[in-house]
């Protein structure tokens, strides 16, 4: 059973750091693996979308990475703004299973 | 566009209420989603529907049912709820499953 994990579960930082959230996950056969956000009583936000065959993915200030064989993803946040807090998650769809698996997520907060 | 739209925002039902949620997308997406959400909790997958067809139950109460009526399209219909069934209730579509999913703004919903 595919199970993903995040850590850390929360994160608070200043204004103009540069951070990881990491995912991880315990079966590698997967399609591809999504990052969201999700600002509070909202819906979710696609960020970046990984192929299973592609290495990363950039839009802007994010990268993320996918290392499928160690079953690991990193989402790098570059220059961080107040405006990136939100509740970050990353979702594996599992290959023959047509599923999206999320983790719990990363409560992340930019201090002013 | 990548918009999802769902309706009402806000439900508040009771228990003997029959009521439906309803989702809409104009990407021409053949793959669409419900997912509920409980607070501080990853969305839980419920139906999926690909090409018009419901590929996907996890074992969701009878209670809540779905409908597909157009390729643009997807209800919920909500009958005889349980105040556990309370959750913001998201929407998402997908070129098909194998793609990103694009998720709506949710709907509130409170059993009382």
């Amino acid at each position: 059973k595919q199970e993903v994990t995040q850590i850390p579960a929360a994160l608070s930082v200043p204004e103009g750091e540069n951070l990881v959230l990491n995912c991880s996950f315990t079966d590698s056969a997967i399609y591809n693996l999504q990052w969201f956000r999700q600002d509070p009583g909202k819906g979710l936000t696609s960020l970046l979308l990984i192929q299973s065959s592609q290495r990363e993915q950039t839009s802007g200030r994010l990268n993320a990475s996918l290392d499928k064989s160690s079953g690991r993803s990193t989402l790098y946040i570059a220059a961080s703004q107040p405006g990136d807090s939100a509740t970050y998650l990353c979702a594996v769809l599992i290959q023959g299973a047509q599923k999206l698996v999320f983790g719990q997520g990363t409560r992340l907060t930019i201090n002013p | 566009d990548t918009e999802v739209t769902q309706t009402p925002k806000h439900l508040v039902m009771g228990m003997t209420n029959k009521k439906s949620l309803k989702c809409e997308q104009h990407m021409g997406h053949r793959a669409m989603y419900w997912y509920k959400q409980k607070a501080k909790k990853p969305p839980e997958l419920m139906f999926v529907y690909s090409y018009e067809k419901l590929s996907i139950n996890e074992s969701v109460p009878s209670r809540f049912s779905p409908e597909c009526p157009n390729s643009s399209l997807l209800n919920l219909h909500l009958h005889a709820l349980q105040p556990e069934d309370s959750a913001l209730y998201l929407c998402a579509s997908s070129q098909d499953f194998r793609y990103e999913q694009y998720f709506g703004p949710g709907t509130r919903l409170t059993v009382t």
